[in-house]
């Protein structure tokens, strides 16, 4: 089955910390997006790539980091510098042609200890 | 400076009977629209979509309505069933090129009671 899977499911981090969320997706997509989503809010785009070793940053890209070494892959890093890390995660994908609907994975919740 | 507005933080509607979710937008680059259905800690799933040369969208149950005049989109479920409780999100996107971004609304909770 194709589709996007984020991992983990929950993660936790202490304050100081960088973290890493994994985003692999198999629908031979070529943009990738990441996501935050917090309570009573909608989705704000953190980072986006359109292509292998390409991204931009989104609307809230401050605190974090991204790579595009493969077209399956889009790890998000959560570094010490994202000040209210505390969130819900999306990543998604989608087709660079026409159809600009984009399909997600998910989900990663990380909390601060 | 909210482009995408759902002003309707809930809405509640008895099964059978139509839901009718609102979003409003203010960018007029948006040129293609699209709801999508979430779960809790699930990710959103793709409802519907419309591009704006078209004023209707229909797909089974789901219509989305668009009025770029009033810079508006509805979304109508007909008939609503309880397994459509859900959170509803309204995005939109400015065409051109290769721009693939989108811009979320807040979500509409609706609940379909039985």
């Amino acid at each position: 089955d194709g589709g996007i899977t984020q991992s983990p499911k929950y993660l936790f981090r202490k304050e100081g910390q960088n973290v890493t969320l994994s985003c692999e997706q198999n629908l031979n997509h070529d943009a990738m997006y990441w996501y935050r989503q917090d309570p009573g809010q909608g989705l704000r785009l953190i980072y986006y790539s359109q292509i292998v070793n390409d991204f931009q940053k989104g609307d809230i890209a401050e605190g974090y980091s991204v790579s595009r070494e493969k077209k399956e892959s889009f790890p998000l890093t959560v570094t010490s510098a994202q000040k209210n890390p505390t969130a819900f995660y999306l990543c998604a994908s989608s087709i660079s042609t026409f159809g600009r609907a984009q399909h997600f994975g998910d989900g990663t919740r990380l909390s601060i200890l | 400076d909210q482009q995408v507005k759902q002003n309707s933080p809930s809405l509640s509607v008895q099964e059978g009977r139509i839901s009718i979710l609102n979003c409003d937008y203010t960018n007029s680059m948006f040129d293609y629209f699209l709801w999508y259905k979430k779960y809790p800690a699930e990710g959103p799933t793709f409802l519907i979509s419309i591009s704006s040369i078209k004023d209707k969208n229909e797909d089974g149950r789901f219509t989305v309505f668009l009025n770029k005049s009033a810079k508006h989109l509805s979304l109508h479920i007909v008939p609503s069933q309880p397994g459509d409780s859900a959170v509803y999100f309204c995005a939109a996107s400015a065409g051109g090129g290769s721009n693939y971004k989108l811009t979320f609304g807040k979500g509409t909770l609706l609940t379909v009671n039985p």
